[in-house]
């Protein structure tokens, strides 16, 4: 696609429940990352995937979290039993495979995740 | 590992005006990239600006420059003649050469005021 598509834009869930947020990345974009945004925080690293290879999940906060990569294009992070501490901007990005240097990233949009 | 700070969480200015956000940053590394992206309230992070530690001149882009201090570990963002469109949470990021993803400081909310 043109860019990196975020889906829902919005989720709002009770305390409890299991969520899944959505990630489309660029196409021919090999390498993709999660990041946690909380209110009034920096971007958090959460995982990377980059082709076949097994993901970096070192900043997945619990194992409540996991994240897979179908095909090697979109992506899921999965989040159960969420708690109200998980409330916060789930954002997407991805790049070449060893061009963030020269380029940085592109961003989605982002998932608002609200627990209440 | 390497840490990027940024000490100002919030800043004001006045329309037209100058504005420099601040960010410092740790590493043990020679040869580093250091970015600069703006998030406005759509949420979409762009890039604004992007230096290579090897070169010793600052990166610009329009009314927006660097003050690149090797030395220092400093890193900081010249907004001229702001505008209201450059409201938005400024973020300081760093890569290695050898780094797969960018490191991110805590942000700046920049304010411009008619």
């Amino acid at each position: 696609g043109a860019g990196v598509s975020q889906s829902p834009s919005n989720k709002v869930t009770e305390k409890g429940k299991d969520v899944e947020l959505r990630c489309d990345p660029i196409s021919g974009h090999t390498a993709l990352y999660w990041y946690r945004q909380s209110l009034g925080q920096g971007l958090e690293f959460l995982i990377y995937f980059q082709g076949n290879s097994a993901p970096d999940k070192s900043g997945l906060p619990s194992d409540r979290f996991s994240a897979e990569r179908t095909g090697g294009s979109v992506s899921t992070l999965t989040i159960q039993r969420t708690q109200q501490e998980d409330s916060a901007v789930y954002l997407c990005a991805s790049s070449f495979f060893g061009q963030v240097a020269v380029g940085g990233y592109t961003f989605g949009s982002g998932t608002r995740l609200t627990v209440v | 590992a390497q840490t990027v700070t940024q000490s100002q969480p919030e800043m004001s200015v006045q329309e037209a005006e100058t504005v420099t956000l601040s960010c410092t940053y740790d590493t043990s590394e020679s040869d580093y990239y250091l970015f600069w992206y703006k998030q406005p309230p759509s949420r979409q992070m762009i890039l604004v600006i992007r230096q290579e530690a090897y070169k010793q001149q600052n990166a610009t882009e329009n009314r927006f420059s660097v003050n690149f201090q090797k030395a220092a570990k400093s890193f900081s963002l010249k907004i001229s003649d702001s505008q209201l469109g450059d409201a938005a949470m400024y973020f300081c990021a760093y890569i290695g050469t050898s780094g797969s993803r960018l490191t991110f400081g805590e942000g700046t909310q920049l304010t411009v005021n008619p």
